[in-house]
């Protein structure tokens, strides 16, 4: 059964920086696109970004332009996804999921990164 | 920016009772929809793509219907387990997500 795994919860200083790893097992992932998503506590979902691993391809929403990074390392079939200049609304889970013909269907089980002074 | 907007907002019904939500677009998105289930604490989990797809595993009281901006996921006779908040998302050009229809019990 295929899986991708996050790296574990983060408490993160305004100001600073995060960097959230989502690693796929039993998952074909390169010739894939892994897409990044977060949830504010009681909120919807919120795209952030892909990457295509295979290509280095990366696409951003608007909102995140500038201060999210999406990176892929094939040997390790890892993505990693790093977010810079934190503030308390940044506090959320953050979801990475593998996108095929459109549909998310393998989903990591999040990471809830904490804001706060 | 393809808006999604989803209604209602929470639903409270019995189980057995057959269920309606619905999902619009704000442009046209052809059949590039897909809804989810998330249950608190875990991810989504994928029910229906292209509008009208079952995954895999997902069992067939759950239905998906529509095309263009108007769309709708059918849950008939709601199981205690099919107590969770949906998500509609087109992907027509990237990814949006509507805000989620919580079903409760009532």
């Amino acid at each position: 059964q295929g899986q991708l795994m996050q790296s574990g919860a983060e408490v993160k200083k305004p100001g600073s920086s995060v960097k959230v790893s989502c690693k796929a097992s039993g998952v074909t992932f390169s010739s894939y696109t892994i897409t990044w998503v977060r949830q504010a506590p009681g909120e919807g979902l919120e795209w952030m970004g892909r990457i295509i691993p295979m290509f280095g391809l990366t696409n951003y929403a608007q909102k995140y332009q500038g201060r999210v990074t999406i990176t892929a390392d094939e040997s390790t079939n890892t993505a990693y996804m790093e977010l810079s200049s934190l503030r308390s609304e940044d506090t959320a889970v953050y979801y990475c999921a593998r996108v095929t013909g459109g549909r998310w269907d393998y989903w990591g089980q999040g990471t809830l990164v904490t804001v706060s002074s | 920016d393809i808006q999604m907007t989803q209604s209602p907002s929470t639903l409270s019904a019995y189980v057995g009772d057959r269920v309606t939500i619905t999902c619009r677009a704000s442009q046209s998105i052809s059949t590039s929809l897909a809804w989810y289930q998330q249950k608190p604490g875990k991810a989504p989990n994928l029910l229906i793509y292209e509008a009208s797809s079952l995954e895999s595993g997902v069992p067939s009281r759950f239905s998906g219907s529509g095309s263009g901006t108007e769309f709708t996921l059918t849950i008939t006779s709601l199981q205690p387990d099919d107590f969770a908040t949906y998500y509609c998302q087109q992907y027509q050009h990237y990814w949006t997500f509507g805000q989620g229809t919580k079903v409760e019990i009532k």
